[in-house]
């Protein structure tokens, strides 16, 4: 048990819709990391947060958002889904920066239908 | 721009015998390295990482890898494998931010 629970473990919606994944990081650590995961394009980097600021940006796109709260826990907001967003999100959390160790959670397998 | 590239997709080894999985990396700036595991079904843990300092990383599970700065690669090697270690690894290279490969499934033969 990594430490970082992740909610919900399934999500399936039909495309257009909106859904928000939730994330807690370990306790103490300060940054919330957001990846996909598909089979086609592997482990992607979208978004890092540290101590509620956007710290880094990857291949996010434009319909998805994150946010941290001031009690360090983030959310994943996906919208006008796409047959293409189906794919494993994960967080992953870390002390402050990247070069400390990510703790990653479960993950949530969301299918657009 | 920072990048990893794993060349091999699949690596069969049979149980107790040596296993190297290749990394090799290009970024610009400082040189942070990493090695994950995803077992199936469970999120990415990590096995070692490098920062600065002795070249020979020792991680868990039995885990080392080599940081060669003139190869640019940092390869991972188990001297004798087990069925456990049947899993997906992920070399991820760092400053900003983590870019990761594109993982190398291990597959332990019995």
């Amino acid at each position: 048990d990594s430490g970082v629970t992740q909610t919900p473990k399934h999500l399936i919606t039909a495309t257009g819709q909106r859904v928000t994944l939730r994330c807690s990081p370990r306790s103490g650590d300060l940054s919330v990391y957001w990846y996909q995961q598909s089979l086609d394009q592997g482990l992607q980097f979208l978004i890092q947060y540290y101590n509620g600021e956007e710290r880094a940006k990857g291949n996010i796109l434009e319909r998805f958002s994150a946010q941290q709260f001031p009690d360090l826990h983030s959310e994943l907001n996906l919208s006008s889904l796409e047959l293409g967003d189906s794919a494993l999100y994960f967080c992953a959390s870390s002390a402050s920066t990247s070069i400390d160790t990510q703790y990653f959670g479960p993950g949530t397998r969301l299918t657009v239908l | 721009a920072q990048s990893v590239t794993q060349l091999d997709s699949q690596v069969p080894v049979f149980e107790e015998a040596p296993v190297e999985l290749r990394c090799n990396y290009s970024s610009s700036v400082s040189v942070y390295l990493f090695w994950y595991v995803q077992y199936p079904n469970q999120g990415l843990q990590l096995l070692l990482k490098y920062l600065s300092g002795s070249t020979l990383v020792k991680g868990i599970n039995g885990f080392e890898a080599e940081f060669n700065k003139s190869q640019t690669s940092f390869h991972l090697r188990k001297p004798s494998v087990h069925i456990s270690d049947t899993a997906e690894y992920f070399c991820a290279v760092s400053d900003q931010k983590v870019t990761f490969g594109t993982g190398t499934k291990l597959q332990v033969i019995p």
